[in-house]
């Protein structure tokens, strides 16, 4: 089965400071989605950024980037100028293209803003 | 807009008296899932349809069932709730075979067992 590592159980940015979350994942698939989820304290699960396995070039939306290693299958995020509304548990996970409609999520890492 | 509806947003119910928690979407999406969520923690799936075909996980409880009548709607039914059953209950929704692949997640049902 695929696995999803985030070892940073929580992180801390200062206020327009820039952070990277750490994702690795196990898998033997070679065409996959990966996914970046945000879980703010009490709220919704809204979807970040996502990327495609096949495509090298690394997904950006605004402020957040990813770095897609598929050789070493890592997955960080980068946010760059945080801000307060950043502060949430942010979720790694991977769903393969051809094996299904399982979602495998990481553990989270809860990331504080520093005003 | 186009959205996951889960209702109710917190329900309380007693240790062992059965509770029904809803989900909709309007989004026509092929593929439903069923998460339970306790503080601080990944999302947990239960099970998941894709249209009619009904997936359990293998260690969700027989105490967690579930039924889809249509495309719209799923239903989570607990049986029998325990104390260990106090929880976030998710609701999502993806499509099976693109374009897009991501999953769109409900507000979640809080469900606390006194």
């Amino acid at each position: 089965a695929q696995t999803v590592t985030q070892s940073q159980p929580e992180m801390s940015v200062q206020e327009a400071e820039t952070v990277t979350l750490s994702c690795t994942y196990d898998t033997s698939e070679s065409d996959y989605y990966l996914f970046w989820y945000k879980q703010p304290p009490s709220r919704q699960m809204i979807l970040v950024i996502r990327q495609e396995a096949y495509k090298q070039q690394n997904a950006t939306e605004n402020r957040f980037s990813v770095n897609f290693q598929k050789a070493a299958k890592s997955f960080s995020l980068k946010i760059s100028d945080s801000q307060l509304g950043d502060a949430a548990m942010y979720f790694c996970a991977y769903r393969g293209k051809n094996t299904g409609n399982q979602f495998y999520f990481g553990t989270g890492t809860s990331l504080t803003v520093i005003p | 807009d186009a959205m996951v509806i889960q209702n109710p947003r917190y329900q309380v119910t007693q240790f062992g008296k059965p509770v029904t928690l809803s989900c909709s979407q309007t989004l026509n999406h092929n593929v439903m899932y069923w998460y339970q969520q306790k503080s601080s923690q990944a999302p947990k799936l239960l099970f998941h349809y894709y249209d009619k075909d009904f997936n359990n996980e293998a260690d969700t409880p027989d105490n967690f069932q579930s039924r889809r009548p249509n495309t719209s709607f799923c239903f989570l039914d607990i049986r029998s709730p325990g104390l260990g059953d106090a929880a976030m209950y998710l609701c999502a929704t993806s499509r099976a075979g693109g374009p897009s692949y991501e999953q769109y997640f409900g507000p979640g049902t809080r469900l606390t067992v006194t």
